[in-house]
């Protein structure tokens, strides 16, 4: 099936510093990717549309010049938390929708823990 | 908002069939339902969608009612390692539309 890859899985950083995610659908191409935001024991939350060659858009509440979202080519988009605070600490998860003959499902990469300290 | 809602938690002997439900009583008629589970950790992953047909597949068969309303995930032989959250999901079927997550049901 489609894959979704994410990366890293896993990172920390100091607060005030900038940590960047990558988002990159293997074998397919991928117009739209969402990304997700997941607190202990809570559902994930949608964060932002990304979209290939223009601006994401943003859910309510969530600041954009803190997330940095980037979507340059049909098989990569990255996030960037700029300023990290350790309330910025979080599971974020990031999706692509299948096209044509792989089914239009949601495909997810496989999470990246940020921990800021 | 999501537009389901489902049971926090379930139990399940394993062995045994899981059924788990899903009420979507304000699904529109292009809406299909999506299910996923998120294995603790790791990225949701998907299991099944319908429009308003049953549908089986190698991992789990999906029944929907008649009026829509409704629908219940079967897991035919759960086994530990379906222990995840389910989440039911109403959606679109257009490519780019967005999944709204809620609170799932711990299995």
């Amino acid at each position: 099936g489609a894959v979704v890859s994410q990366h890293p899985s896993w990172v920390i950083c100091k607060s005030g510093t900038s940590v960047k995610i990558e988002c990159r659908s293997l074998d397919f191409q991928a117009t739209t990717m969402f990304w997700y935001r997941q607190f202990p024991k809570q559902s994930l939350m949608l964060m932002a549309t990304s979209n290939e060659g223009s601006k994401a858009t943003y859910e309510q509440g969530v600041e954009k010049d803190k997330f940095l979202i980037n979507h340059a080519s049909l098989t990569l988009s990255t996030l960037t938390v700029t300023s990290a605070h350790p309330e910025d600490s979080s599971f974020y998860i990031c999706s692509a929708n299948g096209q044509g003959a792989i089914g239009t499902e949601a495909f997810f990469g496989q999470g990246t823990r940020l921990t800021v300290v | 908002d999501a537009k389901t809602t489902q049971p926090p938690s379930m139990d399940c002997a394993e062995g045994r069939a899981a059924n788990l439900p899903c009420n979507h009583s304000t699904i529109s008629g292009n809406e299909y339902v999506y299910w996923y589970r998120q294995i603790h950790s790791q990225g949701p992953q998907y299991i099944i969608h319908g429009l308003k047909n049953n549908e089986t597949n190698e991992m789990a068969s999906l029944i929907i009612t008649e009026d829509r309303k409704s629908s219940t995930l079967i897991l035919p032989h759960a086994t530990l390692r379906d222990t995840a959250v389910y989440y039911c999901i109403v959606r679109g079927n257009f490519g780019n539309e967005k999944l709204t997550f809620g609170t799932g049901t711990r299995l």
